[in-house]
């Protein structure tokens, strides 16, 4: 149980474009997904908190407009990167809780998606 | 804000020794600290976890301690395997930020034979 899943795992774009990752729990339901970067070598840097049906709240540093952030439904959760420059390469992460599960605070995160830009 | 700090930043040890890695926290309302494992380019796993109101957990040969008076935390790893090897976060939560987690930076664990 509890699995999360991310698509694309790879994406490599243009300058100057947008890209749309999807975060999907697959086997519960999830009312907050939380999404991180991690750069090389670095920690999870936790840019948001995805929550369904109301805006997301941005991290201190995070560029709302910049990375757009839609939770549509219990299950998924979109992040938008857009008009994404070299500096915006990294590894984007979600997670999500299993609020029904027996460890509510237990985080499941997505497989990743590794994003270069061009 | 909660800031946790973790050490060492690597770590090598020789299969079948223990391994330990510590992290402190700053915020005493933090009262969930999860371990996750991480191979390169994979998704962080959960290992273990212990909540505020325990000082010790065990599963097999992994063990994580708590010390909330000295608010930090350790993971034990016993018998040490190569499959072993990868970085392993540390991380607390606190609920009255929104059930954020705070990560750690993190100790590359290698693991020769």
């Amino acid at each position: 149980g509890a699995v999360v899943s991310q698509h694309p795992s790879r994406v490599i774009c243009k300058s100057g474009t947008s890209v749309k990752i999807e975060c999907r729990s697959l086997d519960f339901q999830a009312t907050t997904m939380f999404w991180y970067r991690q750069f090389p070598k670095q920690s999870l840097m936790l840019m948001a908190t995805s929550n369904e049906g109301s805006k997301a709240t941005y991290e201190q540093g995070v560029e709302k407009d910049k990375f757009l952030i839609n939770h549509a439904s219990l299950t998924l959760s979109t992040l938008t990167v857009t008009s994404a420059h070299p500096e915006d390469s990294s590894f984007y992460i979600c997670s999500a809780r299993d609020l029904a599960g027996g460890n509510t605070d237990t985080q499941y995160f997505g497989p990743g998606t590794r994003l270069t830009v061009l | 804000g909660e800031n946790v700090e973790q050490h060492p930043s690597t770590l090598s040890v020789q299969e079948g020794d223990s391994a330990v890695i510590k992290c402190t926290y700053s915020d005493s309302a933090s009262n969930y600290f999860p371990w996750y494992k991480q191979e390169l380019g994979k998704r962080p796993q959960l290992i273990i976890d212990i909540r505020s109101n325990v000082g010790e957990k065990k599963d097999q040969r992994i063990a994580v301690t708590l010390n909330k008076t000295a608010k930090h935390f350790s993971l034990h790893i016993t018998e040490t395997q190569p499959e072993d090897s990868a970085v392993y976060f540390c991380a607390a939560l606190n609920k009255e930020y929104g059930n954020k987690l705070v990560f750690g930076a993190g100790t590359i664990l290698r693991v020769k034979s």
